[in-house]
């Protein structure tokens, strides 16, 4: 399996613009996360997924954050408009069941920096 | 408030040494424990899950504990590599109600030759 997916890798935009980000989880895996990771605050989990269906969204930032998943092998986050304190290194994860027992699944992130 | 405290918030040792990193954390009610390792511009990837009646659990030269009772765990690495210059993170879960992942800030080791 090629693990965990994403895209862009890099995405530099300016202030105000929408940022689309892209994940294809491993084949077979239920749940879903969306994590953010900066210097100043760590890794931060935004939202899960499990089975398709948002379960906690609790780690959204603000209205600005919404993510989708339409189907069991692709998901989305999306920011708009985009503002440079959302600059940070964005992660998909999965894994087979919820957020509980078992092992999640990093992808390689998308860094994104908004000027 | 859940919280996770890592310690130390960086840390130099020689190849060949052994080091422990430290977790301590405030979460209730406890669920597991788990240790990443995150190389430099890499997706953390998983060491250890630790649950309640765990007490020592090995991956290598990975050996992480566990003090439920303490609320502490560590991370011990003997001989250690260049390959281990990384961030360790400490992640918790509760399950009161929802899952709840708190994660610490990690820590950053690197490995001089």
């Amino acid at each position: 399996d090629a693990g965990v997916i994403q895209s862009p890798r890099h995405e530099v935009t300016e202030m105000g613009q929408e940022v689309t980000l892209r994940c294809k989880p491993i084949s077979g895996h239920n749940s879903l996360f969306w994590y953010r990771q900066t210097m100043m605050r760590g890794l931060e989990l935004l939202i899960y997924f499990n089975n398709n269906v948002p379960i906690d969204d609790s780690g959204m930032p603000e209205d600005r954050f919404s993510a989708k998943m339409p189907n069991a092998s692709f998901s989305t986050l999306k920011i708009q408009p985009s503002e440079p304190r959302d600059s940070a290194v964005y992660f998909c994860a999965s894994s087979l069941d919820a957020a509980g027992t078992d092992t999640q699944y990093f992808g390689p992130g998308t860094r994104l920096t908004v000027l | 408030k859940n919280q996770v405290e890592q310690s130390p918030q960086s840390l130099i040792i020689l190849e060949g040494k052994n080091c422990t990193l430290q977790c301590n954390y405030t979460v209730s009610p406890f669920s597991n424990l788990r240790w990443y390792k995150q190389d430099t511009g890499r997706g953390p990837v998983s060491l250890t899950i630790m649950t309640f009646s765990e007490n020592t659990k090995s991956n290598g030269r990975y050996t992480a504990t566990l003090d439920a009772d303490t609320k502490q765990s560590s991370l011990h690495i003997t001989a250690s590599q260049l390959s281990d210059s990384a961030s360790y993170i400490c992640v918790v879960l509760s399950n009161f109600g929802n899952e709840k992942l708190t994660f610490g800030t990690g820590t950053r080791l690197t490995i001089i030759p």
